[in-house]
């Protein structure tokens, strides 16, 4: 089984401030980590991934999160947020899952965490 | 333009009728997701598909069936045994399996009334 815990549900941050989005993972296979951001009425759109390598990864608009493999957790930074960061972050995990001979791609998502960047 | 186009993006019903969404994407990607959102509850997976004619039920099935005859096309149905169907229903695909980003469709918002 795998699952995504998203540690705080609301973040308010002053603009130019640094921000942190928590997640904490857990999965009995290998995994492969996500974020992703989502404006209000839209889809998903990808801002970064870890697939292996370096634990520090850098993705859009200024966004970095660190792999910790023996914490399990995968959180989200930005060094100064502005006002067109504020959005809902989604967490996932990606792993295989074997079933009936077919091995699938089972992607689990968190609860999000509202970012809501003020003036 | 390539991508995952969600049909409706509103959709309203009357308790009790079933109701499908439409997913395609030309992507010609293998998996296929239907996720359903809530108000502080994240994205939860109702269905997954890896391949043409098979599918695995996510945390969240009951109450809902899909199909996958086309690699392009993954449709949900939201069937009347599904208690609490108003929601943000989302559609992804992705090419390979886990280690690949998925793409995201506009969403379909469904209220029952």
């Amino acid at each position: 089984a795998q699952s995504v815990t998203q540690l705080d549900s609301q973040v308010p941050v002053f603009e130019e401030a640094p921000v942190e989005l928590r997640c904490n993972y857990s999965s009995s296979v290998s995994v492969y980590l996500f974020w992703y951001v989502q404006y209000p009425n839209q889809g998903l759109q990808l801002l970064l991934k870890y697939l292996s390598g370096s634990t520090l990864v850098k993705g859009i608009n200024g966004f970095e999160a660190e792999f910790n493999k023996s914490q399990t957790s995968f959180h989200l930074r930005k060094p100064s947020v502005h006002i067109s960061d504020t959005a809902e972050y989604f967490c996932a995990v990606s792993g295989d899952i074997n079933a009936g001979g077919t091995s699938y791609g089972k992607l689990t998502f968190g609860q999000g965490t509202i970012l809501t960047v003020h003036p | 333009d390539g991508g995952i186009t969600q049909s409706p993006k509103y959709l309203f019903r009357k308790e009790g009728q079933n109701v499908t969404l439409s997913c395609e994407q030309n992507l010609n990607h293998d998996a296929m997701y239907w996720y359903r959102q809530d108000p502080g509850q994240g994205l939860r997976l109702i269905y997954y598909s890896q391949i043409v004619n098979d599918f695995q039920k996510g945390d969240i099935a009951e109450g809902y069936s899909v199909s996958r005859e086309k690699k392009e096309s993954f449709p949900l149905t939201v069937t009347s045994a599904q208690k609490n169907p108003t929601a943000f229903y989302l559609c992804a695909s992705r090419l390979g399996r886990s280690n690949t980003e998925a793409f995201f469709g506009q969403g379909t918002r469904l209220t029952v009334v």
